[in-house]
């Protein structure tokens, strides 16, 4: 059965730290996918990861994905409070499977 | 905005009624998955719906079932609602099946009291 575990499960940061969330799935997959969640909102893809190797960035965020050791990352680089909020890793497979998700709360 | 719509977005509903969720799929998407989402959790996968047809399914009991239409939107209905169906549902649609990238409406607060 395919896992997908996600850790820190909560992360509290000071703006303008760097820190990485981590993804670690069971099974080869599909594709790898990062989504972000309001609190009480839907769900927004960030991005989707196809291939051993891949690294995508927008703004201050950055994903790469590691087929090999089944492992993606979600860098955070100089937080800013706009950045709160819960992330996801979903892996592809049958379905899509979702981690637990990181909830990360950036303070002043 | 995904173009994803979902209705009603909440609902409060008695333990043993049924209850029908809907969803609009994005403009030219023919896939649409069902995710329940209980409060500080991540979703879980109902079901998904490909070209009108159930294309896979999650550990979720037979009252869970949905439909697909022509349109491509999509219902999800509930049988026999327990407390611990209390959830956000979510609609999410895609084109071509499970490759596609998911795009989720702003989902349904259901609450059976």
């Amino acid at each position: 059965e395919l896992k997908v575990e996600q850790n820190p499960l909560f992360l509290s940061m000071q703006e303008g730290k760097n820190y990485t969330i981590y993804c670690n799935y069971s099974t080869t997959s599909d594709r790898l996918y990062w989504y972000r969640q309001d609190p009480g909102k839907s769900l927004e893809s960030l991005f989707v990861l196809l291939s051993n190797g891949a690294v995508k960035q927008e703004g201050r965020l950055m994903a790469s994905l590691d087929t090999k050791a089944r492992l993606s990352t979600l860098h955070i680089t100089a937080a800013v409070h706009d950045l709160s909020a819960t992330y996801f890793c979903v892996v592809s497979r049958n379905d899509m499977r979702f981690g637990a998700g990181t909830r990360l709360t950036v303070k002043p | 905005e995904t173009g994803v719509t979902q209705s009603p977005t909440h609902l409060i509903k008695t333990r043993g009624q049924q209850v029908t969720l809907r969803c609009s799929s994005q403009s030219g998407h023919n896939t649409v998955s069902w995710y329940q989402q209980a409060l500080g959790q991540g979703p879980q996968f109902i079901f998904q719906y490909y070209r009108e047809e159930e294309n896979g399914r999650g550990n979720f009991p037979p009252r869970f079932s949905g439909l697909q239409f022509p349109n491509y939107s999509s219902e999800l209905n509930v049988n026999a609602l327990e407390l611990d169906d209390s959830a956000l549902y979510l609609c999410a649609s895609s084109l071509d099946g499970r490759q596609g990238e998911a795009f989720f409406g702003q989902g349904t607060r259901l609450t059976v009291v």
